[in-house]
């Protein structure tokens, strides 16, 4: 069965800090890739997503994230993390050809030390 | 600018009454989803729709309706017989070439 990973439910980060929020997929084949952000409150922004080709992705507000096959991994990276970035993030995989629903996984909530 | 809108951004309903979500969407997506939100729970699929008059249970449907008259709009009834109804709901659609969903702003639904 499709599923997601996301094994930090809470990270901390000191602003100007970089960032990493981990990601796991578990698919047979090679799927649709997403990360969305939720400021408190609000619905789900996407930030950047995988199809295919280049394996590293950059997205809005300075993220950027890499496709690793060998690893089922999808990380979330942001070399430099603004107090404006403190939200919750969602992973997401898609099926190819699957009606296009998507899995999210349970996020991933991050607060930024001052 | 194109978007999807789901109002009330706040409800709160008295337990035994049947309350609905409003979710219009101006993209001329063909899909549109239901989620509900819960600390901790991440993502939960309520229902889905592909195309107008059609629709499909998603993991947690007991308790909830839908309808999907036009393309435009996928309203929520959280029926009483939805034991815990206190939750944020989130609506999203998506077109037809395009993976990525779309999401609207949320309503928190209160029972009180």
């Amino acid at each position: 069965a499709q599923s997601v990973t996301q094994p930090d439910i809470h990270i901390t980060v000191s602003e100007g800090a970089s960032l990493e929020l981990r990601c796991n997929y578990s698919y047979g084949a090679t799927p649709y890739l997403f990360w969305y952000v939720q400021s408190p409150g609000q619905g789900l922004q996407l930030l950047l997503k995988y199809f295919s080709g280049d394996t590293l992705v950059q997205g809005i507000k300075g993220f950027e994230a890499e496709f690793k096959r060998s690893q089922s991994s999808f990380n979330l990276r942001k070399p430099s993390v603004h107090w404006s970035d403190a939200a919750e993030y969602f992973c997401a995989v898609g099926a190819r050809g699957s009606q296009g629903n998507l899995i999210f996984g349970k996020g991933t909530k991050l607060s930024v030390k001052p | 600018d194109g978007g999807i809108t789901q109002s009330p951004k706040y409800l709160f309903r008295k337990e035994g009454q049947n309350v609905t979500l409003s979710c219009e969407q101006n993209l001329n997506h063909d899909a549109m989803y239901w989620y509900r939100q819960d600390p901790g729970q991440g993502l939960r699929l309520i229902y889905y729709s592909q195309i107008v008059n059609d629709f499909q249970k998603g993991d947690i449907a007991e308790g909830y309706s839908v309808s999907r008259e036009k393309k435009e709009s996928f309203p929520l009834t959280v029926t009483s017989a939805q034991k815990n109804p206190t939750a944020f709901y989130l609506c999203a659609s998506r077109d037809r070439g395009f993976y990525g969903y779309t999401f609207g702003s949320g309503t928190r639904l209160t029972v009180v």
